[in-house]
């Protein structure tokens, strides 16, 4: 299995800070990988695949980049929305595995 | 607009079989460009994939619990449904299901999920 790992595990920030996440894969993905926000209670919303493909509906301050073993999500002006859990995922092969979630909140 | 929505016990006892429905609205579960799977999720912990099953019935599944999960599709119903066999309070969880896209393999839409307890 591609085992997944994030950076920070949590994170403490204020709105409008640039928040940037980091996700390792223990091998190369090329550019399957794919980030998840998770609001309490909520399921986990879809908001980049591909490394950097912007989900329809999801705010532009939201962004990919990465490939191979190394990924990031930023948000470029954070949000009082955007506090939640975030998930990497990788999909280059099955099982399909997640990131442990890095936590972000005030 | 795509809704899913998870139906089954909220409770189960163990050595038992947990059994979950997905019911799609707003689309077809026969597109030939999606997949689509089950996740779950532990109380206050990470998310684990299960299997996804594609419309003509083609199942993959999570090594860690293929023995004992069964996935199956039923078109005129669009519907999908989980298996999980001789579950133990391990198995105690929310469980998500979620249409897989056909190319790159992510979770774009989501049900809102249902806690299945593991308890005598």
């Amino acid at each position: 299995d591609i085992q997944m790992t994030q950076s920070p595990s949590s994170l403490s920030a204020s709105v409008g800070d640039r928040v940037t996440i980091t996700c390792r894969a223990s091998q190369s993905i090329t550019g399957y990988l794919n980030w998840y926000q998770q609001k309490p209670g909520k399921a986990p919303k879809l908001l980049i695949y591909a490394a950097s493909g912007l989900q329809s509906g999801v705010p532009s301050r939201f962004s990919g980049s990465g490939s191979g073993t190394d990924f990031t999500l930023t948000i470029s002006s954070l949000q009082p929305e955007d506090f939640a859990t975030y998930y990497c995922q990788q999909s280059h092969s099955r099982p399909f595995t997640f990131g442990p979630g890095t936590k972000v909140d005030v | 607009q795509l809704q899913l929505q998870e139906s089954g016990p909220g409770l189960v006892k163990p050595s038992e079989t947990l059994s979950l429905t997905c019911t799609v609205s707003g689309g077809s579960i026969s597109s030939s460009s999606y997949y689509w799977g089950w996740i779950r999720q532990p109380p206050g912990k990470g998310l684990e994939w299960i299997g996804n099953i594609y419309y003509s019935g083609n199942t993959y599944y999570n090594p860690s619990l293929k023995s004992r999960v069964t996935i199956s599709v039923d078109t005129s119903k669009n519907q999908f449904s989980l298996k999980l066999n001789s579950v133990t309070a391990a198995d105690t969880a929310v469980y998500y299901c979620a249409r897989t896209s056909g190319d790159r393999y992510h979770f774009d839409y989501w049900g809102q999920g249902t806690l299945v307890t593991v308890s005598s």
